[in-house]
């Protein structure tokens, strides 16, 4: 069981929107910097949100990041088949001294 | 270009040691800490241990704690994962990541990641 609650799976048609969440405690998103991760099928992970809401270069817009009390949101517009991948949420647990990531969220472009 | 290149990893037996390691380039290795995340087969994400710039400091998970040392050479460029009385739960693909630290943390690049297999 992860510490930071995310949905296993969400799907949505090329072209629409997406929003994945991010549930976590005060001891962790509610005091600290969200971060999400991207994998795609049988590769690393890679950074696409940092700080909640900065995308590193060569992240495109269509990402979006957010953070509100206790839970953060991954936010992606203009879906394409490429985008169908795994994404993970990250942060620091102040209680636990240990980074925590959610389970993961399956996404599914039809 | 950052480039993070993990070896060491293949099949061992329960309660065995293997040592991994990464080789980092495109980047000033010395300046940054640096960490290794581990993902079980069909699993997700577990961070396991970070240290440092300088290597002075390490921070361990729970699962680790006792058994995985994590350390780096500067002079090399090359950070490791040390790791002894292995199991089975601890098979999993290992990345290692270059990590940003401070008010903030999260793992800026990720290498392809080295397989352990912990099985007799």
């Amino acid at each position: 069981q992860s510490v930071l609650t995310q949905p296993p799976s969400v799907s949505a048609a090329p072209g629409q929107k997406v929003t994945i969440s991010c549930s976590g405690s005060s001891s962790n998103i509610g005091n600290n910097y969200v971060s999400w991760y991207q994998q795609l099928p049988g590769t690393a992970p890679k950074l696409l949100i940092y700080d909640n809401y900065k995308r590193p270069s060569g992240i495109p817009d269509r990402f979006s990041g957010s953070k509100s009390a206790t839970s953060a949101t991954l936010d992606i517009t203009g879906l394409q088949t490429g985008d169908e991948a795994d994404y993970y949420c990250g942060t620091w647990d102040t209680r636990l001294s240990v980074v925590v990531f959610g389970g993961g969220t399956k996404l599914t472009v039809l | 270009e950052v480039q993070l290149l993990e070896s060491g990893g293949g099949l061992v037996q329960p309660g065995g040691s293997l040592r991994l390691s990464c080789a980092a380039s495109g980047f000033t290795f010395s300046n940054y800490a640096m960490s290794w995340v581990r993902q079980a087969p069909g699993k997700g994400l577990e961070w396991v241990s970070s240290i440092t710039d300088s290597g002075d400091s390490t921070f361990d998970s729970d699962s680790g704690k006792g058994r995985f040392t994590i350390s780096r050479d500067n002079s090399k460029n090359t950070l490791y994962l040390h790791m002894t009385s292995l199991r089975a739960e601890d098979t999993a693909v290992y990345f290692c990541a270059k990590t940003t630290v401070g008010a903030t943390e999260y793992f800026d690049y990720w290498g392809q990641g080295t397989l352990v297999t912990v099985s007799s």
